[in-house]
């Protein structure tokens, strides 16, 4: 059963600071892994996927590296805003039967960035 | 904007009711996944529907089920409530393996 794993739980930093969020998984047999913010009771906006063949993705100041083997990722944030204060969420996703894709969440890195 | 949108945005019930959500999602969006979300806690894939068959279930009873229909919208439907069924929601469709979130609905169970 494939356990995900988000480090540290909740962080709270001045803004400009350069962040790094962490997040393990235990079954390196993966198809993705995505990482999400989510606002408070909101849902869920997708900041970058990563295929199983891929090393890291890039979206502005945002960047995520994967390391299958040794079962982790990492999402950096370059000079944090007050406007980045979210909880960021990572979902590793295996190759289910008949073609479904199925997620395991991490339970997330509350972060909070005050000015 | 995702385009992914659901409906009711909180609900409340009691325990023992049976209760339905919907979900709309974009044309061209052929897969839909539901998830529960628990207060401080990571999305729980429920299930998912590809062309409206179900194709992958998680770790859910039976009592939890779902419709997708050929307009894109899609519903989940929970029998007998119980108090833990109270969580966020979510619905998130996609042409393909990437998925967009709709906002969520918040049931309470009481």
């Amino acid at each position: 059963k494939q356990e995900v794993t988000q480090i540290p739980a909740a962080l709270s930093v001045p803004e400009g600071e350069n962040l790094v969020l962490n997040c393990s998984f235990t079954d390196s047999a993966i198809y993705n892994l995505q990482w999400f913010r989510q606002d408070p009771g909101k849902g869920l906006t997708s900041l970058l996927l990563i295929q199983s063949s891929q090393r890291e993705q890039t979206s502005g100041r945002l960047n995520a590296s994967l390391d299958k083997s040794s079962g982790r990722s990492t999402l950096y944030i370059a000079a944090s805003q007050p406007g980045d204060s979210a909880t960021y969420l990572c979902a590793v996703r295996r190759t289910g039967s008949g073609g479904s894709y199925i997620p395991t969440f991490g339970r997330g890195t509350s972060l909070i960035v005050h000015p | 904007e995702t385009g992914v949108t659901q409906s009711p945005t909180h609900l409340i019930k009691t325990r023992g009711q049976q209760v339905t959500l919907r979900c709309s999602s974009q044309s061209g969006h052929n897969t839909v996944s539901w998830y529960q979300q628990a207060l401080g806690q990571g999305p729980q894939f429920i299930f998912q529907y590809y062309r409206e068959e179900e194709n992958g279930r998680g770790n859910f009873p039976p009592r939890f089920s779902g419709l997708q229909f050929p307009n894109y919208s899609s519903e989940l439907n929970v029998n007998a409530l119980e108090l833990d069924d109270s969580a966020l929601y979510l619905c998130a469709s996609g042409p393909g393996v990437e998925q967009f979130f709709g906002p969520g609905t918040r049931l309470t169970v009481l």
